[in-house]
């Protein structure tokens, strides 16, 4: 079946650090990656997407690569700011699951000033 | 501009109670889908619909119903309360062709 293994967290940084979150997944047929993000108290927000292998997916600063020979989408970030402080979740869809999303656990980022 | 909501945004009810929690969107999307979000466990798919009168059941469907009367709109309904139930709920919307889905701001429910 399909499956979403992100890094355990939480994830604390001090602000202008490099970020790495990572992403695995496994999938049937041909997925879609995502990143979603989910600042306190609202709902999730795509972040960013790459629907096939070798895509690279970008927004606000952030970017993943869809590796598809070590099935990974890891989200990177040069420098954070306090304002990512945030959850992050990575999700797929497989293309036989009919606009389903399978997330994984979700990783906590806070970054300190 | 297009938009998820919910309503209510905080509930408290007692075990045993019918609660229903309300989705309506404006994005004219076919698909819409129901997610709790626990501690430890993501998001995890309740129920979802494809277009009018057609509902499925997710991975954790039991003691949740939901019907789809217009394109607009997915209640999700808690036959009976359980302390279980607790937790945060979010619907949200796709359109078939692009596989983002668009999330509402959530309904955090607590079941005393």
């Amino acid at each position: 079946g399909n499956s979403v293994t992100q890094m355990e967290g939480p994830v604390t940084l001090s602000e202008e650090a490099f970020l790495t979150i990572n992403c695995m997944y496994t999938a049937t047929g041909y997925p879609s990656l995502f990143w979603y993000v989910q600042y306190p108290g609202e709902g999730l927000q795509l972040l960013l997407k790459a629907t096939k292998a070798d895509d690279k997916g970008s927004n606000k600063g952030f970017e993943a690569t869809y590796r598809k020979e070590t099935t990974s989408f890891h989200l990177e970030k040069g420098s954070v700011q306090v304002s990512d402080s945030a959850v992050y979740f990575c999700a797929l869809d497989s293309g036989t699951s009919y606009g389903k999303l399978t997330f994984g656990q979700g990783t906590i980022l806070t970054v300190h000033p | 501009d297009a938009e998820i909501t919910q309503s209510p945004r905080h509930k408290i009810t007692e075990t045993g109670r019918q609660v229903t929690l309300a989705c309506h969107q404006t994005w004219n999307h076919n698909n819409m889908f129901w997610y709790r979000q626990d501690l430890g466990h993501g998001l995890r798919l309740i129920h979802y619909s494809y277009g009018v009168q057609d509902t499925n059941k997710g991975e954790v469907s039991d003691g949740y119903s939901v019907s789809r009367s217009n394109t607009e709109d997915l209640p999700l309904t808690l036959e009976s309360a359980a302390s279980s139930q607790t937790s945060v709920y979010f619907c949200a919307s796709s359109d078939s062709s692009s596989g983002t889905q668009y999330f509402g701001p959530g309904t955090r429910l607590l079941v005393l």
